[in-house]
């Protein structure tokens, strides 16, 4: 059974705060995704790693970073919250290919106050 | 850019009634479409995909390439059909990248 897990379910930080939202999987998936879940605007790609170490950007990249040095663990990170980055952060992880299943962790909820 | 559309936030239909989510793409090429499923407290899975052609829970959906559109259908509602339903479009080749729509809530009632 894939997992995908996520450090934290909840989080508050406040404004001006680094933060770090890690995420693995162990299934060995070669990519991985960082989405933000905001209601009526869906989930939107904020950076995705198709290899250790590689990354590419998403559609909503401003204000994050992302980590990743081992295959299965990929770290999403806002340099200095504010807060419009509070969201639900869901990642997700999928064997390399066009058609391959997304598994998705169970999402954190952050508050930048 | 690749585009998706779920035209409806809610959909409120009774137990046993037909149900259509609509789904509405723009892409130039041979998209690789997607529904999927967020039932309340749960994390996001995917449902059914175009290229399987596959029936799940009594889902299906089919990829009209003339209207650009994936619709989610089954002819009988019922209550844990309840949730948030998405639908995504992944270009092909793009290593499983996916652009979601907004989201369609169904709610089943008796």
């Amino acid at each position: 059974d894939v997992k995908v897990t996520q450090s934290s379910r909840y989080l508050v930080k406040r404004t001006g705060e680094k933060v770090f939202l890690e995420c693995v999987q162990d299934m060995d998936h070669e990519n991985m995704f960082w989405y933000r879940q905001d209601p009526g605007l869906g989930l939107r790609l904020i950076y995705f790693s198709y290899d250790v170490k590689m990354k590419e950007k998403g559609d909503i990249p401003e204000g994050y970073s992302v980590s990743r040095e081992k295959k299965e663990r990929f770290s999403l990170i806002l340099e200095s919250a504010s807060t419009n980055q509070t969201s639900m952060y869901l990642c997700a992880s999928s064997q390399q290919g066009g058609s391959y299943e997304q598994y998705f962790g169970p999402g954190t909820r952050l508050t930048v106050t | 850019a690749q585009r998706v559309t779920q035209p409806e936030k809610l959909l409120s239909v009774f137990k046993g009634a037909p149900v259509e989510l609509k789904c509405n793409y723009s892409y130039s090429g041979s998209p690789e479409l997607f529904w999927y499923v967020q039932y309340s407290r749960q994390r996001l899975q995917l449902l059914l995909r175009h290229i399987s052609r596959e029936s799940i829970k009594g889902f299906t959906a089919d990829l009209n390439k003339g209207e650009t559109s994936f619709h989610l259908k089954k002819p009988f509602a019922q209550e844990e059909d309840s949730a948030m339903y998405y639908c995504a479009l992944s270009p092909t080749g793009t290593a499983s990248k996916l652009t979601f729509g907004t989201g369609t809530r169904l709610q089943v009632t008796l």
